[in-house]
């Protein structure tokens, strides 16, 4: 597509429930991030795919969250048993390649809200 | 591992006035410097990016320096205008050639008119 793309852009769930954030990166772009950004806060780092295999999954703050990839394109991030302090906007971001040559291109972000 | 570290924190200038934004980084190996800016409510979009091999580049009112021994870079803006307000992030390759960015923690960015 033309831009990423990222749903829903808004979702509020009830403490306790799982929700899924969906991510659709640039056509031909292997590499794919997804950060958390709190309210007036900066850009967490939770986990990075190239490709379908995710290489550095150290940003995920607990067991709850998880993530994967599918075809090389889309990719779903996974957060089980929300928590009031999991609000956040979760943004998702895809490069063409190594990062050092390319930079990001961030979606919209969801803005997950967990009453 | 990469820390990014930024300075200020909040900024507040007059219109047409200058605005510099520092940020240190602590990987000698990071090779790759972008700058997002984010708008309110909106995505942080691309603005300016320097390698390592490069000491300064400008494009129009922006402009970004980099000092690899002293390991910081620097975003300029001049001729601030009213919609150059905004948070700014810096942002460090790691792990050499990079499989993601470190960001600092932003600058919030107040262009009085």
């Amino acid at each position: 597509g033309a831009g990423v793309s990222q749903s829903p852009s808004n979702k509020v769930t009830e403490k306790g429930k799982d929700v899924e954030l969906r991510c659709d990166p640039i056509s031909g772009h292997t590499a794919l991030y997804w950060y958390r950004q709190s309210l007036g806060q900066g850009l967490e780092f939770l986990i990075y795919f190239q490709g379908n295999s995710a290489p550095d999954k150290s940003g995920l703050p607990s067991d709850r969250f998880s993530a994967e990839r599918t075809g090389g394109s889309v990719s779903t991030l996974t957060i089980q048993r929300t928590q009031q302090e999991d609000s956040a906007v979760y943004l998702c971001a895809s490069s063409p390649g190594q990062v050092a040559n390319y930079g990001y291109t961030f979606g919209s972000g969801t803005r997950l809200t967990v009453v | 591992g990469e820390n990014v570290e930024q300075h200020p924190s909040t900024l507040s200038v007059q219109e047409g006035d200058s605005a510099v934004i520092k940020c240190t980084y602590s990987d000698s190996a990071s090779n790759y410097f972008p700058w997002y800016k984010q708008e309110l409510g909106k995505r942080p979009q691309l603005i300016i990016d320097i390698r390592s091999n490069v000491g300064e580049k400008k494009d129009q009112r922006i402009a970004v320096t980099l000092n690899k021994t002293a390991k910081h870079f620097s975003l300029h803006i001049t001729e601030t205008q009213p919609e150059d307000s905004a948070v700014y992030f810096c942002a460090a390759s790691s792990r050499g050639y990079g499989q993601n960015f470190v960001f600092g923690p932003g600058t919030r960015l107040s262009v009085l008119p």
